[in-house]
């Protein structure tokens, strides 16, 4: 049972350019969430995702990014128009019933030139 | 101020020594949670706590509901050990996660 998948794992952008960031969570798991951590900060919530819905958006910035999580394939986290300071590691993590114990995925690291 | 705070922020012992990570929150939760972040990067899901004490290995870690403060020790810690520590809490509702700023151990052999 492969873990949680991430890609890709490095990601270069110019300012201006879009980003997407794809999650494929645990075989099984249709709980998924997106975390950012900024260099030297801690980790941050972002989204709480199930198939086709966004449970809690809170965390997430309410201009350029979005998130989703559809029926087939993997959760999609997209920053539109990206700045240095989106520049971060974007973790996602799954797990199978809910906010209990969650398996991360390797992370994406977003360099914004 | 945080809701989650931790300390040590930095930690350095000797191979073998106990090693003792604190939490304290200041939010109602559903549960807590203690991370493992390695160098490279990659995250660990250690535990995840509700009431009283969990161990695995040489981890064990403990929650005091009324105190709002959570615990992580380390026995005969190891240079592979070596890591950043995070606790993060889920929120009442349990969807809002809130973490610490992580607390960094480097075991010295």
């Amino acid at each position: 049972n492969a873990g949680v998948m991430q890609n890709p794992r490095h990601l270069v952008r110019r300012r201006g350019q879009e980003a997407r960031l794809r999650c494929s969570p645990m075989k099984g798991h249709s709980h998924v969430y997106w975390y950012r951590q900024l260099p030297e900060e801690g980790l941050k919530f972002m989204v709480y995702l199930q198939k086709e819905n966004i449970i809690d958006e809170s965390g997430m910035p309410k201009e350029r990014f979005s998130a989703e999580f559809p029926k087939e394939g993997p959760s999609i986290l997209r920053i539109q128009q990206v700045v240095r300071g989106d520049s971060a590691a974007y973790f996602c993590a799954s797990s199978l019933t809910g906010p209990d114990t969650q398996y991360f995925g390797p992370g994406t690291r977003l360099t914004v030139l | 101020k945080n809701e989650v705070e931790q300390s040590p922020q930095n930690l350095t012992a000797q191979e073998g020594e106990f090693i003792t990570i604190n939490c304290s929150y200041s939010v109602g939760i559903s549960a807590l949670h203690w991370l493992q972040q390695h160098p490279g990067g990659g995250i660990v899901s250690l535990f995840m706590l509700s009431s009283g004490k969990k161990k695995h290995g040489r981890l064990i870690a403990t929650i005091n509901i009324q105190e709002k403060h959570s615990s992580l020790h380390i026995t005969a810690s190891h240079p592979r050990d070596s890591a950043v520590y995070i606790c993060a809490v889920a929120g009442g509702t349990g969807n809002q996660f809130y973490f610490g700023t992580g607390t960094s151990l480097t075991v010295i052999p």
